[in-house]
C-alpha cells in the first residue's frame, strides 16, 4: 500500500527554470493538497483540489499552478522558479469524510526543492 | 485570523521522563484537531484525531486530550525512538486546515 507518492524527492533548479512535481495517491481519495513547509512557519497550503478536474487556491498560491486531470494524480508546477520557492513540498490527500470521520489528511514523503 | 500555536518550541527529555506538549488554537467552529509525528526528512505521520472537548485517545506511550481551545499530547516514559517533531493541526471548515509550527522533541538515552 503506497499511500501518497511524490516525485522527484530532490531537485535543484536555476532561477527562471520551470518544473513539475508529481503526486499520486492510491487510496481513492477525493481531496488532494499541496503544502510547503519552511522552518518555523508550519505547513502552508498552496493549492488544493476537491475532485477530478477541479483546483482552488490556498494560502500561498502565487508562482504555482496545479492540475488534477485524473482522480489519483495532482501536479504542482513552477513556471519560473524563484529562490523564495526553495522549500520542502508535501502532497497530501484525504477522503470526503463526514463531520466526525474521514477528515484525516495523509501526507507523502516530501520533495526537497532548491532554487539557486 | 485562524491560528495554531504550539509550546514548547523544543523539548529535551531524559528517557523515562514523562511530559506534555501543548497545542492552542483560535479557530471557531472546530471540526477536528489532529496530531502528527514528523521525522527528519519524512512527511508527517498521522497519530490522532480529536473532535470534541473531553475526548482522549491513546497509542502506545502517547495520549492526546482535547480541552476547549487547546490540546495536550502527553508522552509517558518516552524512549529515544520517540524523538521527532510533533505537529498539531485544526480543521475549521471546508479545506481550511491550519497547522502549528511543531514541537521538536529529543529524548536522550
Amino acid at each position: 500500500n503506497a499511500g501518497v507518492t511524490q516525485t522527484p524527492k530532490f531537485r535543484v533548479l536555476k532561477t527562471g527554470q520551470s518544473m513539475t512535481l508529481l503526486c499520486a495517491q492510491d487510496m481513492n481519495h477525493e481531496y488532494m493538497y499541496w503544502y510547503r513547509q519552511d522552518p518555523g512557519m508550519g505547513l502552508r497550503l498552496i493549492h488544493y483540489s476537491v475532485g477530478e478536474g477541479t483546483t482552488a487556491k490556498g494560502e500561498v498560491p502565487d508562482g504555482y499552478n496545479v492540475s488534477r486531470l485524473k482522480k489519483q494524480n495532482f501536479l504542482l508546477g513552477l513556471e519560473s522558479a524563484a529562490p523564495s520557492q526553495t522549500s520542502v513540498y508535501f502532497c497530501a490527500s484525504r477522503d470526503r469524510g463526514t463531520a466526525r470521520s474521514g477528515n484525516t489528511i495523509y501526507f507523502g514523503e516530501g520533495s526537497w526543492l532548491t532554487v539557486v | 485570523e485562524d491560528q495554531v500555536t504550539q509550546s514548547p518550541e523544543a523539548l529535551r527529555l531524559q528517557e523515562g521522563e514523562s511530559s506534555s506538549l501543548n497545542c492552542s488554537y483560535t479557530v471557531s467552529g472546530l471540526r477536528g484537531l489532529f496530531w502528527y509525528r514528523q521525522d527528519p526528512g519524512k512527511g508527517p505521520e498521522f497519530l490522532f484525531t480529536l473532535y470534541s472537548a473531553g475526548e482522549e485517545k491513546e497509542k502506545e506511550r502517547l495520549k492526546a486530550t482535547l480541552i476547549k481551545k487547546e490540546s495536550f499530547l502527553h508522552i509517558t516514559a518516552p524512549k529515544p525512538e520517540d524523538s521527532a517533531t510533533y505537529l498539531c493541526a485544526v480543521q475549521a471548515g471546508g479545506q481550511n486546515f491550519v497547522f502549528g509550527p511543531g514541537t521538536r522533541l529529543s529524548v536522550l538515552p
